[in-house]
C-alpha cells in the first residue's frame, strides 16, 4: 500500500506571496492532519480534515487554510507569506477506528 | 488539555549498550500515548502505541515501551542500541476532545546519537 505522499517536497517563496500544498493519503484513510514543524516551536497542529469536512484547527491565524476533496486528498494554503511560516509542513492520515497517525515526508517551505 | 513532555533535549549512549528516551503525560482520562522517530529531512516514521492492555508495548526496529500510570510515563526503550538509531525522536498523546476527532499534541522532541 502506497504511503502518504505530500507535493512539492521543496519550496521557496517570497514574503507576501501565496502557496499551496498537497497531501495524497494513504488509500481507504479519511481523515487527513497537517502540522507545521520548526526548530523554536516543535510540532504544531494545523488542521485536521474528514469528509471534506474540517473536524479540528490549531492556534494558527486566518491565513492557514485547508480544504479536502471528495477523493480525501488535502491541500493546505498559506497567503501573505511570513519569513516566520519557514517550516517543514506535515501531512498525516488516520484509518478509519485506528489511533496512529502516518506522515508524508513533508514539504519544506522556505520563505525568504 | 492533553500533553506530553520529554525532559532530555539529547540522549547519547554506545552501540549495544540500552536506550531509554523519557517521556512523561498528563491527560484526563485514558491516555492514548505514541512514539514517533525522525530521521533527517524525512517525516515521522510511527514506532508504538499504548491505548490499553499490556503496560509493555513492543514496537517496530525492536523498540519497546513501558506505561507507568503512577508515574505517568511513557518511556521508549531499546535493549540494544545500534548506531542507525540516531535519530528524533518524538512521544506524543491523542487529543479527545470529541470521540471521532484526531489531533496529536507532540512533546519538544529527544535527539538520539548511538556511538559506535
Amino acid at each position: 500500500k502506497a504511503g502518504v505522499t505530500q507535493t512539492p517536497r521543496y519550496l521557496i517563496k517570497t514574503r507576501g506571496q501565496q502557496v499551496t500544498l498537497s497531501c495524497s493519503p494513504i488509500s481507504g484513510h479519511r481523515s487527513v492532519s497537517w502540522y507545521q514543524q520548526t526548530p523554536g516551536q516543535g510540532l504544531q497542529f494545523l488542521f485536521e480534515y474528514f469528509s471534506e469536512t474540517q473536524r479540528n484547527k490549531g492556534n494558527f491565524p486566518g491565513r492557514f487554510s485547508g480544504r479536502q476533496f471528495s477523493n480525501s486528498r488535502s491541500e493546505m494554503n498559506v497567503s501573505t507569506l511570513e519569513l516566520g511560516d519557514s517550516a517543514l509542513y506535515l501531512c498525516a492520515s488516520t484509518g478509519q477506528g485506528a489511533n496512529e497517525q502516518f506522515f508524508g515526508p513533508g514539504t519544506r517551505l522556505t520563505v525568504l | 488539555a492533553q500533553s506530553v513532555a520529554q525532559p532530555e533535549d539529547q540522549v547519547n549512549v554506545a552501540e549495544g549498550n540500552p536506550l531509554t528516551v523519557k517521556c512523561t503525560y498528563s491527560v484526563s482520562g485514558n491516555p492514548y500515548l505514541f512514539w514517533y522517530v525522525q530521521y533527517p529531512n524525512r517525516g515521522l516514521q510511527f514506532l508504538l502505541k499504548y491505548i490499553t492492555g499490556d503496560n509493555l508495548v513492543k514496537g517496530s526496529y525492536g523498540f519497546e515501551a513501558e506505561f507507568n500510570k503512577s508515574q505517568t510515563s511513557f518511556h521508549l526503550k531499546k535493549p540494544s542500541a545500534l548506531v542507525s538509531d540516531s535519530a528524533l525522536y518524538f512521544c506524543a498523546v491523542r487529543d479527545l476532545p470529541r470521540p471521532n476527532d484526531y489531533k496529536l499534541s507532540f512533546g519538544a522532541g529527544t535527539t538520539v546519537t548511538v556511538r559506535a
